[in-house]
């Protein structure tokens, strides 16, 4: 079947400008997960998603990131007012529940320019 | 706090030789662990998970781990390496405690493959 899948694969922004990536988990998976993959950081956890229960928000760099899920499915990472640090592949994950394998999407790469 | 070591960087290998892939973490409860691999421009791939049972653990393109609770260690191994396993390989512990879900990674270690 379909796996994760972002959009856009690229996103070139000048800093200052909001920008928002989108994630469409495996139809069925009912726990959503945003990821950072920097070149100094490594990978790092950003926002989980569990159906309808609150959304762990506790690896949000600061208050400029903001994520929501619609309908229990498809998921938005808002970055307003981008800085350069920003700049870092984002990748999404979904697993049937919490507590087992994720699935990984191809990731979005930001550049902040 | 919860943590997982990648020793190697970067590691060569030969074409046709073994491998094997060190990962060391720290985690206070029963780890459930991961090993992801990922190919320039791709996502993460999941090769193999441990969560309980035979600490042997058999995943796909012919890898396989081994989970040493006394070591703290889930090494990733195969017996002959293919120049398409050339990748950065991922480690990782699922952060399972309360109510958290995410996985906690290492830095990776960068495989390339000589002909």
């Amino acid at each position: 079947g379909a796996g994760v899948s972002q959009s856009p694969s690229n996103k070139v922004t000048e800093k200052g400008k909001d920008v928002e990536l989108r994630c469409d988990p495996i139809s069925g998976h009912t726990a959503l997960y945003w990821y950072r993959q920097s070149l100094g950081q490594g990978l790092e956890f950003l926002i989980y998603f569990q159906g309808n229960s609150a959304p762990d928000k506790s690896g949000l760099p600061s208050d400029r990131f903001s994520a929501e899920r619609t309908g229990g499915s498809v998921s938005t990472l808002t970055i307003q007012r981008t800085q350069q640090e920003d700049s870092a592949v984002y990748l999404c994950a979904s697993s049937l529940k919490r507590g087992i394998e994720q699935y990984f999407g191809p990731g979005t790469r930001l550049t902040v320019t | 706090a919860q943590s997982v070591t990648q020793p190697d960087i970067h590691i060569t290998v030969s074409e046709g030789a073994s491998l094997e892939l060190r990962c060391n973490y720290s985690y206070g409860a029963t780890p459930y662990l991961f090993w992801y691999v990922q190919s320039p421009g791709q996502g993460l791939q999941l090769l193999l998970k441990y969560f309980s049972g035979d600490t042997l653990v058999q995943g796909i393109k012919g890898f396989e781990a081994e989970f040493k609770r006394s070591q703290s260690s889930f090494n990733l191994r195969k017996p002959s390496v293919h120049w398409s396993d050339a990748a950065e390989y991922f480690c990782a512990v699922g952060d399972y405690g309360g109510s958290q879900g995410n996985l906690i990674f290492g830095k990776g270690t960068k495989l390339s493959v000589k002909p």
